[in-house]
């Protein structure tokens, strides 16, 4: 079975700019978490997606959204980009239904200039 | 809000050594998981626990989760070099929303 496959894997962008970041969930996975990896702040959960609705969301400002389509693939997006924003995103996926532990995907590393 | 603190944040040991890390939680957990980071990687998963008081062991690791069910420690018996990483334990917040602890670097010196 396939892993969680994220797109791109690295991305370098200047302040102000937009990006959207892609995750494909292992098969058979209906929800899908996102989240932003720092070396200051740690694993910080974004949001999360089940069958194309956003559960729950960490506490980030709107320029992050994100979105999961009918086959459970997912986008995250963040406009204006800023200094702050360079970090590893990672999405994990998971069956969706109770506690069940997280498939993590390699990340995309997004790098503002 | 809830936080998952861990300690150490960074831990160095001599090959053979054993390892400790702790994970605790502002608030009571339903359950907690581990995952371990090898650097340039992803977590992976390594364990869920979800009683209270329970332990648990995967060959050279044993976590156990506190009776409060408010704490957690993973602990290596004589770790190996491969044991490299940053091992975090995460915790429901709320529903749909795991919080990750601050992680423990571990270095094994060879």
């Amino acid at each position: 079975k396939a892993g969680v496959t994220q797109t791109p894997r690295y991305l370098i962008k200047t302040r102000g700019q937009q990006v959207t970041l892609s995750c494909s969930p292992i098969s058979g996975h209906r929800s899908v978490s996102w989240y932003q990896q720092t070396p200051g702040q740690g694993l910080q959960f974004l949001f999360e997606y089940f069958s194309e609705t956003q559960r729950n969301k960490g506490n980030f400002p709107g320029r992050f959204s994100g979105r999961q389509f009918s086959n459970s693939r997912s986008e995250m997006n963040v406009s204006t980009l800023e200094l702050g924003d360079s970090a590893l995103y990672l999405c994990a996926s998971s069956p969706g239904q109770g506690r069940q532990r997280q498939h993590f995907g390699d990340g995309t590393r997004l790098s503002i200039l | 809000g809830q936080q998952v603190m861990q300690i150490p944040q960074y831990q160095h040991v001599q090959e053979g050594e054993d390892f400790t890390t702790y994970c605790n939680s502002s608030t009571t957990l339903s359950n907690i998981q581990w995952y371990k980071q090898r650097p340039g990687g992803h977590p992976v998963f390594l364990i869920q626990l979800v009683k209270s008081g329970e332990v648990k062991k995967q060959k050279r690791l044993t976590f156990q989760f506190g009776e409060a069910k408010k704490n957690s420690s993973l602990h290596i018996t004589a770790t190996q070099t491969t044991d490299v990483g940053t091992y975090f334990c995460a915790g429901p917040s709320g529903t749909y929303k795991y919080i990750f602890g601050t992680g423990t670097r571990l270095k094994v010196l060879a």
